[in-house]
C-alpha cells in the first residue's frame, strides 16, 4: 500500500524566516495536494500538483513536485504568525484517470511562528 | 457560495448510543468523501459516495458504520453502538465531477464517554 511521509514533524521558526516542509511518497503520484489545518478546524486547500516538475505559488507559499512525482516540498517565504497551523500533504495514488480521488495522507507538519 | 457544511460540530455520546454526522456538500457538488482523524494519527479515508451510490467503502469498518448520500438532503455517516475508540474528528469533503480539488468541511468532533 502507498505510504506518505512528511518531514519535519514539527517546526518552530521566527517571524520573517523561510521554511520548507517535505512530503515523500513510496509510489509515483497521480496528484499531490497540500492543505492547511488550523487547530480544531477543517482543512483549507492550498495547492494541487499533478505534473512532474510542476511548481505553483500563492502569495508567500510555493509548492513543487519532483520530476519522478514521488516527492513534494512546500516552501514559505518570510513566515508570519498567520502561517501557523498543521500542513498536510495528501496523495492521489490513482494509476489512471477516474473518479475515485480518495486521498492518502501524511501525518502533518505542525508549524509555529514566533513573533 | 457556501462551503461544505457539517453538523453538529461537536457531539458527545455514551458508549452504546448512536451517532449521526451530517455533511452538506458545496452547491453543485455530487461527490462526497468521509475521512476520520484519530488523535495522534493522520487522516484516513473511510468512504466515497456519489448521489444515491456508495462508490468505495473500503476504509469504513464493516460493522456499526454506514453511510448514505440520498438524492435530496445531506450525506449521513452513522455509527451505531459507539465505543470509546470511535472518538475522533470526522471530516467530509466534496468535489464536483470533472474537477480535482476536494473541499473540506469544518469537521465533527465525536467524543464517546
Amino acid at each position: 500500500s502507498q505510504e506518505l511521509e512528511q518531514s519535519p514533524q514539527s517546526l518552530i521558526v521566527q517571524e520573517g524566516k523561510n521554511l520548507t516542509i517535505n512530503c515523500t511518497s513510496s509510489k509515483t503520484l497521480y496528484g499531490l495536494y497540500w492543505y492547511k489545518q488550523k487547530y480544531g478546524e477543517g482543512l483549507i486547500f492550498l495547492m494541487m500538483l499533478q505534473k512532474g516538475g510542476e511548481e505553483k505559488s500563492h502569495e508567500k507559499i510555493t509548492a513543487k513536485l519532483d520530476e519522478k512525482k514521488q516527492q513534494s516540498s512546500l516552501h514559505i517565504t518570510a513566515s508570519q504568525p498567520s502561517h501557523a497551523g498543521i500542513y498536510l500533504c495528501g496523495a492521489d495514488g490513482r494509476t489512471q484517470a477516474g473518479n475515485n480521488r480518495k486521498l492518502i495522507w501524511g501525518l502533518g507538519t505542525s508549524l509555529a511562528v514566533n513573533p | 457560495n457556501a462551503g461544505v457544511m457539517q453538523n453538529p460540530r461537536h457531539l458527545v455520546r455514551r458508549r452504546g448510543q448512536e451517532a449521526r454526522l451530517r455533511c452538506s456538500p458545496m452547491k453543485g457538488h455530487s461527490h462526497v468523501y468521509w475521512y476520520r482523524q484519530l488523535p495522534e494519527e493522520g487522516l484516513k479515508f473511510m468512504v466515497y459516495l456519489q448521489k444515491e451510490n456508495i462508490i468505495d467503502e473500503s476504509g469504513m469498518p464493516k460493522e456499526r458504520f454506514s453511510a448514505e448520500f440520498p438524492k435530496e438532503g445531506p450525506s449521513i455517516l452513522r455509527i451505531q453502538q459507539v465505543v470509546r475508540g470511535d472518538s475522533a474528528a470526522y471530516f467530509c469533503a466534496s468535489f464536483k465531477g470533472g474537477q480535482e480539488t476536494q473541499y473540506f468541511g469544518p469537521g465533527t468532533r465525536l467524543l464517546v464517554l
